[in-house]
């Protein structure tokens, strides 16, 4: 089955810009669009990206999301960081068998 | 507004059956397809089913297929899901998310709060 690997955390200094990686088991990520979810402790998850790089309206463009082909992987960038940026972001993208896959999430840290 | 208000969540043993609901408002709920997406304590988000806006197509993760059922009622704005055969790894909290399409693909828009589901004796 298709699994999506994330790092388990990063962290970063406000102000800073950050990136989270999303992994591919195989094949081409690029083969399907990917999601981002942020999901703040004790909330639901809300969309930051969709189709790799478009942001629903509400997000601010501080978000932004990219696919690297060759490296099988996607990326989720968050420049200028703030404290309410502090949160789980999950990739999301698609399986034959199993329809939609998430990535096990990476716990970012605002400090 | 766009509203999804899970409910149903319990404390059940192993073996046992629990129904969930979700009640759907703001929005033109038939139009829509809907998911179940769980996510243990701890833990990160598992996809769980999906069903079309008129029932034709429904999905299941291999985890719960044959023991979950999801369905919904158009009339009611409200979707479901039957679980039985309730084992200790089903434990975890329960959304459900509506599923739009964006330009090229789908994605969820918006997610219930969840409800709590635990499986334990």
């Amino acid at each position: 089955n298709f699994m999506l690997t994330q790092p388990h955390s990063v962290s970063e200094s406000p102000g800073k810009t950050v990136t989270i990686s999303c992994t591919g088991s195989s094949g081409s990520i690029a083969s399907n669009y990917v999601q981002w979810y942020q999901q703040r402790p004790g909330s639901a998850p809300t969309t930051v990206i969709y189709e790799n790089n478009q942001r629903p309206s509400g997000v601010p463009d501080r978000f932004s999301g990219s696919i690297d082909s060759s490296s099988k992987s996607a990326s989720l960038t968050i420049s200028g960081l703030k404290t309410e940026d502090e949160a789980d972001y999950y990739c999301q993208s698609y399986d034959s068998t199993n329809l939609w896959v998430f990535g096990g999430g990476t716990k970012l840290t605002v400090l | 507004e766009v509203q999804l208000v899970e409910s149903g969540g319990a404390l059940v043993q192993p073996g046992g059956s629990l129904r969930l609901s979700c009640a759907a408002s703001g929005f033109t709920f038939s139009n829509y397809s809907m998911n179940w997406v769980r996510q243990a304590p701890g833990k990160g988000l598992e996809w769980v089913s999906y069903i079309s806006g008129r029932s034709s197509s429904i999905y299941y993760a291999d985890s719960v297929t044959g023991r979950f059922t999801i369905s919904r009622d158009n009339a009611k704005t409200s979707l479901y899901l039957q679980m039985n055969s309730l084992r200790d790894e089903d434990t975890a909290v329960y959304y459900c998310a509506r599923r739009v399409r964006g330009t090229y693909s789908y994605y969820f828009d918006y997610w219930g709060q969840g409800t709590l589901v635990t499986v334990s004796s």
